[in-house]
C-alpha cells in the first residue's frame, strides 16, 4: 500500500531552535496535510497543501507541497515547549487518509 | 466549529468482555466517519469507513465481525470491540468529515484489556 516515510523520526531541540521535517513518497498525491498529535489526544490539522508548489505559512509553522508532488515539507520558526508532538504528515482523499510515519519532536528549555 | 468527541476516553475492560466507543461530530452532521487504530509509538491506522445508514467498509486485515461498527445518525457512530484480548489495547480515534471535506478528529479512547 502507500506509504509516507517521515523524517527524522525524532527530534530532540532547544528552545528558540527552527525545526524542519519532511515526508517523501513513492506515489503522487494531490493533497498534503500536515497535523499534530498531543501526548493522549487526537491528531489536529496545521496546514493543508491543494497545488504542487504551494508553500503556505500558519504562525510560526511553513509547509510546501514539492513540485514531484512526492514530496513534502514543515518547518517551525523559534520553537517553543508547547511545540512538542508528533507532527504527521497525510496524504490521500476526502474519503481515505493515509499517516506517515511521524516526527517526534522534544523541545528542551 | 467541527467538535468531534469520543466517550469513553478511557476504559479497561476483561479479556473476553466487550466494549463500546461512542464518537460524536456535535456541532456538524457528519456523512462519513471513520476509526483509526494506534499502538503506542506508531502511526493511525484506519480500520474502517462508515457512511450512515451503510455498512462500514473495513480495511483490509480488520476483522468486521470483532470490531462492529454503527453509524446509525448523522452525528453518531459507535465502535465495538467484541470479545477483546491484551492484543486490541490500543488508541482508538474516530474522525468525522462532512460530505466529502476535511476530517475532523476526535480526542481519542484508550482500550486497555487485561
Amino acid at each position: 500500500g502507500q506509504q509516507l516515510n517521515q523524517s527524522p523520526q525524532s527530534m530532540f531541540i532547544q528552545e528558540g531552535e527552527d525545526v524542519s521535517m519532511n515526508c517523501t513518497s513513492s506515489s503522487i498525491f494531490n493533497t498534503w496535510l500536515w497535523y499534530k498529535q498531543d501526548p493522549g489526544e487526537g491528531p489536529v490539522l496545521l496546514i493543508a497543501l491543494y497545488k504542487a508548489g504551494e508553500l503556505t505559512s500558519n504562525g510560526r509553522l511553513t509547509a510546501q507541497f514539492g513540485i514531484t508532488r512526492k514530496d513534502s515539507f514543515l518547518n517551525i520558526s523559534a520553537s517553543i515547549p508547547s511545540d512538542v508532538g508528533i507532527y504527521f504528515c497525510v496524504s490521500g482523499t476526502a474519503s481515505k487518509l493515509t499517516f506517515g510515519t511521524g516526527t517526534r519532536l522534544q523541545v528542551t528549555l | 466549529g467541527a467538535v468531534v468527541s469520543q466517550h469513553p476516553s478511557w476504559v479497561i475492560c476483561k479479556s473476553g468482555t466487550s466494549v463500546k466507543i461512542e464518537c460524536r461530530s456535535l456541532d456538524f452532521q457528519a456523512t462519513t466517519m471513520f476509526w483509526y487504530r494506534q499502538f503506542p509509538k506508531q502511526s493511525l491506522m484506519l480500520m474502517a469507513t462508515s457512511n450512515e445508514g451503510s455498512k462500514a467498509t473495513y480495511e483490509q486485515g480488520v476483522e468486521k465481525d470483532k470490531f462492529l461498527i454503527n453509524h446509525a445518525s448523522l452525528t453518531l457512530s459507535t465502535l465495538t470491540v467484541t470479545s477483546a484480548h491484551p492484543e486490541d489495547s490500543s488508541f482508538y480515534i474516530c474522525s468525522a468529515s462532512r460530505q466529502g471535506r476535511e476530517q475532523y478528529f476526535g480526542p481519542g479512547t484508550r482500550l486497555t484489556v487485561t
